[in-house]
């Protein structure tokens, strides 16, 4: 059964204070690593897609890392606009031809001024 | 905006009742997926469409089904309804099925089942 675990659960930094969020997975064939941004009773959204160790990609103050086993994204000098929950979730090679994502808990991100 | 549009926002019923949520995907976007968001369980995929077919079926309880239409939107019917159903029902879509392909999600519905 595929799994993401993402680490911490919760994280508050000052601004300016840069960190690295985690998501551990295990998965059957990995097609894709997707990170998503969800701000409070909206939807998630779409911020990076990784698809094999090694590779990383870049969008303002975020990265996304990817090796075998786990990601990581990176906020460096944070803004309180950046406080969000941060979804990690993969894509397998199942039998079942579905493409629906698995994702992590999340990591609730606050970034204090 | 992601161009994902779900209506209603919010719908409150009772036990027992059955709802229909709807999703129209992004201009382009053939595959419609749809999720269930709650606090303990996160959120779960439910179910798949791909131009009017069903593609895969996720963690989908029997009293749900859905369908997508020949313009490409998509319905999600809960039936029999239980206090538990309570939560986010959220839809993607994507330009096609596929490996590594970006959903891009909609607003979300807030069901509460009183």
């Amino acid at each position: 059964e595929d799994q993401v675990t993402q680490s911490p659960e919760a994280l508050r930094l000052q601004e300016g204070e840069s960190s690295s969020l985690n998501c551990s997975y295990t998965v059957s064939g990995l097609r894709g690593l997707f990170w998503y941004r969800q701000d409070p009773g909206k939807g998630p959204e779409f911020l990076f897609t990784l698809y094999s160790a090694g590779e990383e990609k870049e969008k303002e103050r975020l990265k996304a890392t990817l090796t075998k086993k786990e990601s990581f994204l990176h906020i460096t000098a944070p803004k309180p606009e950046d406080s969000a929950t941060y979804l990690c979730a993969v894509q397998a090679r199942s039998g079942g031809g579905a493409d629906g994502l698995t994702f992590g808990k999340g990591t609730h991100l606050i970034i204090q001024p | 905006d992601s161009g994902v549009t779900q209506t209603p926002k919010h719908l409150i019923t009772a036990t027992g009742q059955r709802v229909t949520l709807r999703c129209s995907p992004r201009s382009g976007d053939l595959s419609v997926y749809w999720y269930q968001q709650s606090l303990d369980q996160g959120l779960q995929f439910l179910i798949q469409y791909y131009n009017g077919e069903e593609r895969a079926k996720g963690n989908i309880l029997e009293r749900f089904s859905a369908q997508q239409f020949p313009d490409l939107h998509s319905e999600l019917n809960l039936s029999s309804l239980e206090l538990g159903d309570s939560a986010l029902y959220f839809c993607a879509s994507s330009v096609a099925p596929g490996g590594g392909i970006e959903q891009f999600f909609g607003p979300g519905t807030r069901l509460t089942v009183l």
